[in-house]
């Protein structure tokens, strides 16, 4: 079993809608959460970055943290087609120098 | 102005070959990373380098030797590259409290 799961997709919503990108962990110790935007034949770009439980919006997107359940969500709201993209949830014991673990990722399609 | 810039983007080379690809960032951080993404687009951590000092080093095959000869810069030799090494090498550097910065990648085919 992988230390964080995500479903690979694809992902194929209309324009406009609401999107729910999800990730479970098994590791508890995991205390910082990510979540990272793949353009194709590109490096992920940073979307969000959590500390602990709880929620973080940014524009049209939120990301929340439940730590008792070991999972984590990213909510895109209006999607646009320029959201199309692959998107990878990241986690670390710490925020320093650690290493990050990533998700497989999961390939959204919006369609206008 | 690219924060983190590679170079080759794309390199195809012979099974057996020895090759190198170089990463080089203009933030001033201190740690760098070098990662691994696979055709099934799982991103795995190589090594790490923090102010030229190996901090973490995943279990990798020895063929895969990193260089730092300056905070700036990250290079990955690769000797006798197999076909098992394709895939597309991330490097990366990192910010305390803001995660990862990724450079564009260097797709490697081996054939």
């Amino acid at each position: 079993q992988k230390e964080v799961e995500q479903d690979p997709g694809p992902l194929s919503v209309p324009e406009g809608a609401i999107v729910s990108l999800n990730c479970t962990y098994s590791n508890s110790a995991f205390q910082y959460f990510m979540w990272y935007r793949q353009y194709s034949r590109k490096g992920p770009e940073l979307l969000m970055y959590t500390y602990s439980s709880g929620n973080k919006e940014d524009g049209r997107f939120t990301a929340q943290v439940d730590k008792s359940s070991k999972y984590i969500s990213l909510f895109i709201r209006d999607s646009q087609p320029s959201d199309s993209a692959t998107y990878l949830c990241a986690m670390s014991l710490s925020g320093g120098y650690q290493k990050v673990t990533f998700g497989t990722g999961t390939k959204l399609q919006v369609i206008p | 102005d690219t924060a983190v810039s590679q170079t080759p983007k794309y390199l195809v080379t012979q099974m057996g070959n020895d090759k190198s690809i170089k990463c080089e960032q203009n933030l001033g951080h201190d740690t760098m990373y070098w990662y691994k993404q696979d055709s099934k687009k799982f991103l795995k951590i190589m090594f790490s380098y923090n102010n030229k000092e190996l901090i973490i080093n995943e279990t990798v095959p020895n063929r895969f030797s990193p260089k730092s000869p300056d905070k700036a810069h990250l290079n990955l030799h690769i000797n006798s590259l197999e076909l098992g090494d394709s895939a597309v090498y991330f490097c990366a550097i990192s910010d305390p409290g803001w995660g990862y910065t990724f450079g564009s990648g260097t797709r490697l085919t081996v054939v």
